[in-house]
């Protein structure tokens, strides 16, 4: 069975702290997508990223980075210099490659402080 | 515009009432899906749907319904709603039939339903 697991249920930082966010996933699959997505105070789900089981090569854009290894499972998330901004939920989540249905984690909500 | 269409945004009902959530999109997709949010539990799928004539059931179906009444329209249905179905519904869309998986999935901006 898939399953992601998102063990910080809630992550509180002071402004400019750098942050990460922990991702582990199960998957018999060899071909899956990792995905993050960000979901603000107002409750819609931004998109930040989607990952090819295939390339593991870490990514960063901005402030955002994501570093993900098949030899642990883990598909984590880090923010550096946090800002206000950055308050919300996120959502790590694995894409079933036959069907598109995404298996999402119970979410990590993050809250920095000024 | 949204790609994505949810209606209506909010609703306050009572138990037992039937209530209809819709969704459409304008991004020309094969593959729908009605997901549910609650607090502590993530999203979980209530429904997918590949075309017209295609409905499955997700994990937790049970006390909701659906109906694919066009290739851009996918409504979900709770036929008497109860107290415990009260969440945040999203409704999302990806890809085309037939064509390799991108994975990614189009969100709506949600429904946000309060059963009393």
């Amino acid at each position: 069975a898939q399953k992601v697991t998102q063990a910080q249920t809630e992550i509180s930082v002071v402004e400019k702290e750098d942050v990460t966010l922990d991702c582990v996933y199960e998957t018999r699959d060899t071909t899956y997508y990792l995905f993050w997505y960000k979901q603000p105070p107002s409750g819609e789900l931004v998109f930040l990223i989607r990952r090819n089981s295939f390339d593991e090569q870490n990514e960063i854009s901005g402030r955002y980075s994501w570093n993900f290894q098949k030899s642990t499972s883990s598909f984590n998330f880090t923010i550096t210099a946090s800002q206000v901004v950055d308050s919300a939920v996120y959502f790590c989540a694995l894409s079933d490659y036959n069907t598109d249905k995404l298996i999402f984690g119970t979410g990590t909500r993050l809250q920095v402080f000024p | 515009d949204a790609d994505v269409t949810q209606t209506p945004r909010n609703r306050i009902t009572k138990t037992g009432k039937r209530i209809m959530l819709e969704c459409s999109q304008t991004k020309g997709h094969d593959r729908m899906y009605w997901y549910r949010q609650d607090p502590g539990l993530g999203l979980r799928l209530i429904y997918y749907s590949f075309d017209v004539k295609d409905i499955n059931k997700g994990e937790i179906s049970d006390g909701y319904s659906v109906s694919r009444q066009a290739q851009a329209k996918f409504s979900l249905s709770l036929e008497s709603a109860i107290p415990n179905q009260t969440a945040l519904y999203f409704c999302a869309t990806s890809g085309l039939a037939g064509t390799l998986s991108t994975g990614e999935l189009f969100f709506g901006e949600g429904s946000r339903l309060t059963v009393l």
